[in-house]
C-alpha cells in the first residue's frame, strides 16, 4: 500500500510570485483535502476534492485553488503570495464516505517560505 | 461550526509515567467523531485514536486511550508508559458528518529519561 506523497519537501518564494504543491494520494482513496498549517497553530482546512470537483472549502481567499486529477492526485495553486502564506501545506487523503468514521492520511507536507 | 480548544501549550512528563493531554469541543451537532493526531518535528501527522459521539466506551489503542465525557465534551488523551519517542506535538481534531477536520492548536508534549 502507497502512502500519502508530497513534493517538493521545501520551497522558498518571494512575495507576489505563484507557486504549485503537489500531491499523490494513498492508493485506493479518491478524495484529498489540503490544510494549511502556520508555525505554532493547528491545520486549517483549505479545501477538499472529490471526483475532480471542489466538495468544500475553508476560508481562505479565491488566489488559493486546486486541482484534482482522474488517478486523484491533486495540486494546489497559490498566486500573488503573501509573506503570511509561510506554512507548512498538508494533504490528506481519504475514501468518500457518508458516515464517520472519516479517516484521513496525511503526507508530509511542503514547507512553503515566502521572502 | 466547530470549535476545538486544547489549553495546555506545553506538557512534561517522565518516561514511563502516564500524562493527560486536554481537549474539549464545541458542536451543535450529534453526530461526530473525535481524533487525536501526533505531529513528529518531521511534520506528518500520525493518526492516533478516534472515538465516535455515539461509542458508548472510551475508545483505546495500545498505549493510548481516549477519555471521552459527553456532558462536559471533552475528549482527553491519556498516554500510559510515556516513551522518550512520544515527544511531539498532540493535536485534537473533530469531524461533523463527514466533513473535514476542524483541529486545535495542539499540545507538545517533551518526555524526559
Amino acid at each position: 500500500e502507497t502512502g500519502v506523497t508530497q513534493s517538493p519537501t521545501h520551497l522558498i518564494k518571494t512575495r507576489g510570485q505563484q507557486v504549485t504543491l503537489r500531491c499523490s494520494s494513498q492508493s485506493g482513496h479518491n478524495t484529498v483535502s489540503w490544510y494549511q498549517q502556520a508555525l505554532g497553530q493547528g491545520p486549517q482546512f483549505i479545501f477538499q476534492y472529490y471526483r475532480e470537483e471542489e466538495n468544500g472549502r475553508g476560508n481562505f481567499p479565491p488566489r488559493f485553488s486546486g486541482l484534482q486529477f482522474p488517478n486523484y492526485s491533486s495540486e494546489l495553486n497559490v498566486n500573488a503570495l503573501e509573506l503570511d502564506d509561510s506554512a507548512l501545506y498538508l494533504c490528506a487523503s481519504s475514501l468518500w464516505r457518508t458516515s464517520l468514521p472519516y479517516e484521513q492520511y496525511f503526507g508530509p507536507g511542503t514547507r512553503l517560505t515566502v521572502t | 461550526a466547530q470549535k476545538i480548544t486544547q489549553t495546555q501549550p506545553g506538557m512534561f512528563v517522565q518516561e514511563k509515567e502516564a500524562v493527560t493531554l486536554d481537549c474539549t469541543y464545541d458542536t451543535s451537532d450529534q453526530s461526530y467523531g473525535l481524533f487525536w493526531y501526533k505531529q513528529p518535528s518531521s511534520g506528518e501527522m500520525i493518526f492516533l485514536i478516534y472515538q465516535g459521539s455515539y461509542d458508548e466506551q472510551n475508545a483505546t489503542e495500545g498505549r493510548y486511550s481516549l477519555n471521552f465525557q459527553k456532558a462536559r465534551k471533552s475528549a482527553n488523551l491519556v498516554i500510559s508508559a510515556s516513551q522518550l519517542g512520544d515527544s511531539a506535538m498532540y493535536f485534537c481534531a473533530m469531524s461533523v458528518g463527514y466533513s473535514t477536520l476542524t483541529f486545535g492548536k495542539g499540545t507538545m508534549l517533551l518526555v524526559s529519561p
